[in-house]
């Protein structure tokens, strides 16, 4: 059980486009789901928080007009990186968790290079 | 400020068992968890201590103590597979919800 399912694993697009990743909970409700953001032999770095069908909460100095995050039902989220720039480059992982536990399951992580 | 603090590095022979302390100071307290990360992968989720005590799932225990702020994650028979990179994180309530405040991680290297 706990599976979570984030799409793509990789993607090469160039400077300006969007990019679209999506992180669906596969057999669970997902209350809540966590974009994270990792540089290499870094520690995760929480970009923002997101509850079903409400705002996405933002990290400081995280710019929410670049990534836009999107949870419109419990089994799914996407985050969106607008005009994506080659310092956007980058690990990005998904998580979700259900209401009232505090463990968090992981997607496998989409690794982002921006040309 | 929120931390916790975790060997960078950790060096054990395949075999043999190790443990890896992490101890935090954050503001609020729900519970402690560990993390697998091996190299250019995500985390996968390992076990959680809400309550004092040592919690155990076959080779990998972890333990908790809420009066001293720490705990451990104990390998026992320890294999190549293992090594990883491995993550204490604390949940603690947040804005939405609550919120795991990382460790920065400990890197395991095995050696034969």
């Amino acid at each position: 059980g706990a599976v979570v399912s984030q799409h793509p694993s990789r993607v090469i697009c160039k400077s300006g486009t969007s990019v679209k990743i999506e992180c669906r909970s596969l057999d669970f409700q997902a209350t809540t789901m966590f974009w994270y953001r990792q540089f290499p032999k870094q520690s995760l770095m929480l970009m923002a928080t997101s509850n079903e069908g409400s705002k996405a909460t933002y990290e400081q100095g995280v710019e929410k007009d670049k990534f836009l995050i999107n949870h419109a039902s419990l089994t799914l989220s996407t985050l969106t990186v607008t005009s994506a720039h080659p310092e956007d480059s980058s690990f990005y992982i998904c998580s979700a968790s259900q209401l009232a536990k505090n463990i968090q399951y992981f997607g496998a992580g989409t690794r982002l290079s921006v040309l | 400020g929120q931390s916790l603090e975790q060997p960078s590095e950790v060096t054990a022979v395949e075999g043999a068992i190790v443990q890896i302390n992490c101890t935090y100071q954050t503001s609020g307290f729900y519970g402690l968890s560990w993390y697998q990360q091996h190299d250019g992968g995500a985390p996968t989720f390992l076990s959680y201590n809400g309550l004092d005590g040592l919690e155990e799932t076959g080779r990998f225990s972890s333990f908790l103590s809420r009066s001293d702020s720490y705990g451990y994650l104990l390998l026992q028979e320890l294999q190549m597979k293992d090594s990883a990179s491995y993550f204490c994180a604390v949940s603690a309530p947040g804005d939405s919800n609550y919120q795991l405040i990382w460790g920065a991680g400990t890197k395991l290297i095995i050696k034969p």
